[in-house]
Order: C-alpha cells, then sequence, then structure tokens
C-alpha cells in the first residue's frame, strides 16, 4: 500500500517556465514532507522541507506547499533550469518513524 | 568533503551466492539506513541503525543482514540472493531520527544476480 503517491511520472516544461510536481498521502499522522532531487548516477539529496504546522515554505526558487486537509503537497520551482531535469521524490514521516518516499517524478526543463 | 561512500556501485553475484554490499560515512552520524529500490518504484527501508541500535523493518526478509562494525562502516549482506533481489541498494546516514534531520545518500550499489 503506497501511503505517498506521485501520480505523474514525468513533466516536461520549458526553461524559465514554472514546474509543478505534486504529492498525495494516505497517512494522516505523517506529520514532516521533503523532497529530494535526484540525477543519474547519483544518490537523492535533500532540497527542501515543510513541517506539518506550516503550509508553505520558500528557498530560493523552491516553494512547497502542503494542503493537510487535502493530503496533498507541492513542490514549485520558478523559473525552471535546464539543471533542474532530474528525478525528484516526495517523501513524508511520523515523528521518530520512518521516511516514507514516493515513486518520483522526472522533471525535464527544456532549453 | 564530507560524504557517504559506497562500494563497489555495481555488483554482479550469482544466484544463491552471498554477497556484502559496504557503505562508509564522514560525516559522524548517528543513523545509517540501508534501503532497497528497483525500476520505476519508491525507496524501500529495509533497516537501519541508530548507534549500535539495529532497527528490522517488518517486511524485511531474513535474507538481509546488516552489520555496523562501527560508526563510519555499515555493511548490507545478503545471504542468498535470488532473481527478484537485483535492485539499486542505497545507503543513507541522518545526524538524528527526529523529523527535521533530512538523510544523505550513497550514490548506490546496483546489485545484478545471474
Amino acid at each position: 500500500d503506497q501511503q505517498v503517491k506521485q501520480n505523474s511520472p514525468s513533466l516536461s516544461v520549458q526553461e524559465g517556465r514554472i514546474s509543478i510536481l505534486n504529492c498525495d498521502y494516505t497517512n494522516s499522522m505523517f506529520d514532516y514532507f521533503l523532497w529530494y532531487k535526484k540525477y543519474p548516477a547519483e544518490g537523492p539529496t535533500f532540497l527542501i522541507s515543510i513541517s506539518s504546522i506550516k503550509d508553505k515554505n520558500e528557498d530560493g526558487r523552491f516553494t512547497v506547499f502542503l494542503n493537510k486537509s487535502a493530503k496533498h503537497l507541492s513542490l514549485h520551482i520558478v523559473p525552471s533550469q535546464p539543471g533542474d531535469s532530474a528525478v525528484y521524490f516526495c517523501a513524508a514521516s511520523e515523528e521518530n518513524q520512518k521516511v516514507t518516499f514516493g515513486t518520483g517524478t522526472k522533471l525535464q526543463v527544456i532549453p | 568533503d564530507a560524504m557517504v561512500i559506497q562500494n563497489p556501485r555495481y555488483q554482479v553475484t550469482q544466484f544463491g551466492k552471498p554477497v556484502t554490499l559496504s557503505c562508509s560515512q564522514t560525516l559522524n552520524h548517528n543513523v545509517m539506513y540501508w534501503y532497497q529500490q528497483k525500476s520505476s518504484q519508491a525507496p524501500k527501508l529495509l533497516f537501519h541503525y541508530y548507534d549500535k541500535d539495529f532497527n528490522n523493518e517488518a517486511d524485511t526478509p531474513d535474507n538481509f543482514q546488516s552489520r555496523r562494525p562501527n560508526t563510519s562502516f555499515c555493511f548490507l549482506d545478503i545471504r542468498s540472493p535470488g532473481l527478484g533481489d537485483a535492485a539499486m541498494y542505497l545507503c543513507a546516514t541522518s545526524r538524528d531520527l527526529r523529523p527535521g534531520h533530512e538523510q544523505y545518500f550513497g550514490p548506490g550499489t546496483r546489485l545484478t544476480v545471474t
């Protein structure tokens, strides 16, 4: 049973436009959410996170939005750059519990 | 640079032949994790160590074992690999288990079982 779902396996966006990556979860006990980025032949690297007490967290070009009532979060990248092309994993955790990952969305930013 | 290192990057083993994957870290983190990731699937946690305390996931097969002889090193032993164990194996570390402590991943070891 996949508790963290990324329903779009891939996404293509023009350089300079906004990229929106979506993630849905089913476990209402999740209280911390993270996004990781993965380039080919490398391990995932942490990108940005958000606690369940917030609905938005921003770091430069990256913003994560959390809608707890809908059990939905999204990552916005603006403006998108070719170097953002990677696989993005959504992840969620409960207090002192393991992190559960989604299946990833492959983002391609077209120059 | 502080990092998480996995050796080898690619490992080929025969069906039923024991294999060991290794992970080392220079971050001095308390927690080390092993994940299994199959194609187009989410990374699946196999187990983790908090310092010397071993925590096995309930659905991790007995075929998978782990050792952490010191803070820096952690090993994944697959006692009798089957064809279904072919996957990318990711090692990760974190300073603590509490939310807010992100995980640092190694590049992974891709295991092929022939």
